[in-house]
């Protein structure tokens, strides 16, 4: 199946902060990428819809200039998570729509501790 | 927009025995409905899916029931297994082309009494 890969796997950074995640389809173009968000023992909620060559759609209660998303190929989306305090902290997961198959596949997910 | 619930948070089966887990969505122009298994710090894995022209779906041990009517779909597993033990998240999704987002449940701890 698809592949999709996210890098860091986990990272470490401290208040005050800025963190940039990204978000990679290894094998298929991805002109659709979402951003979730899930703390411990909770559900995936999606914090923005990333298209490429556009703006992102955030969702309600996401602050866009806190959670800055650039998706610039067809390939690649980033999550900058900037002046991260330790409400942050959080497993950051994405997933890449594939038009070939018309599916969405999730990455591995990033791990994000801010101390 | 969408709203998923889900039920029971949280599930013990003795092994060998079927659990169910239910979701019921409240938009009726949703026609896409995943269930995903997801183990502690990894990704979210599609286990099964049904789409809204369609009432049961079966893979294996997995089995998935939609009623459109009532708006509410399930996830049947038979003769569990300890490799079974996982949160299970249902979602809803109105797709066109797959593009557009997931609504999530809010997952189902599920665990396989040896």
């Amino acid at each position: 199946g698809a592949v999709v890969s996210q890098h860091p796997s986990w990272v470490i950074c401290k208040s005050g902060t800025s963190v940039k995640i990204e978000c990679r389809s290894l094998d298929f173009q991805a002109t659709t990428m979402f951003w979730y968000r899930q703390f411990p023992k909770q559900s995936l909620m999606l914090m923005a819809t990333s298209n490429e060559g556009s703006k992102a759609t955030y969702e309600q209660g996401v602050e866009k200039d806190k959670f800055l998303i650039n998706h610039a190929s067809l390939t690649l989306s980033t999550l900058t998570v900037t002046s991260a305090h330790p409400e942050d902290s959080s497993f950051y997961i994405c997933s890449a729509w594939d038009r070939s198959t018309y599916e969405q596949y999730f990455g591995p997910g990033t791990r994000l501790t801010v101390t | 927009g969408e709203n998923v619930e889900q039920h029971p948070s949280t599930l013990s089966v003795q092994e060998g025995d079927s659990a169910v887990i239910k979701c019921t969505y409240s938009d009726s122009a949703s026609n896409y409905f995943p269930w995903y298994k997801q183990e502690l710090g990894k990704r979210p894995q599609l286990i099964i899916d049904i789409r809204s022209n369609v009432g049961e779906k079966k893979d294996q041990r997995i089995a998935v029931t939609l009623n459109k009517t009532a708006k509410h779909f399930s996830l049947h597993i038979t003769e569990t297994q300890p490799e079974d033990s996982a949160v299970y998240f249902c979602a809803a999704r109105w797709s066109n082309f797959g593009n557009e987002k997931l609504t999530f449940g809010t997952g189902t701890r599920l665990t396989i009494i040896p």
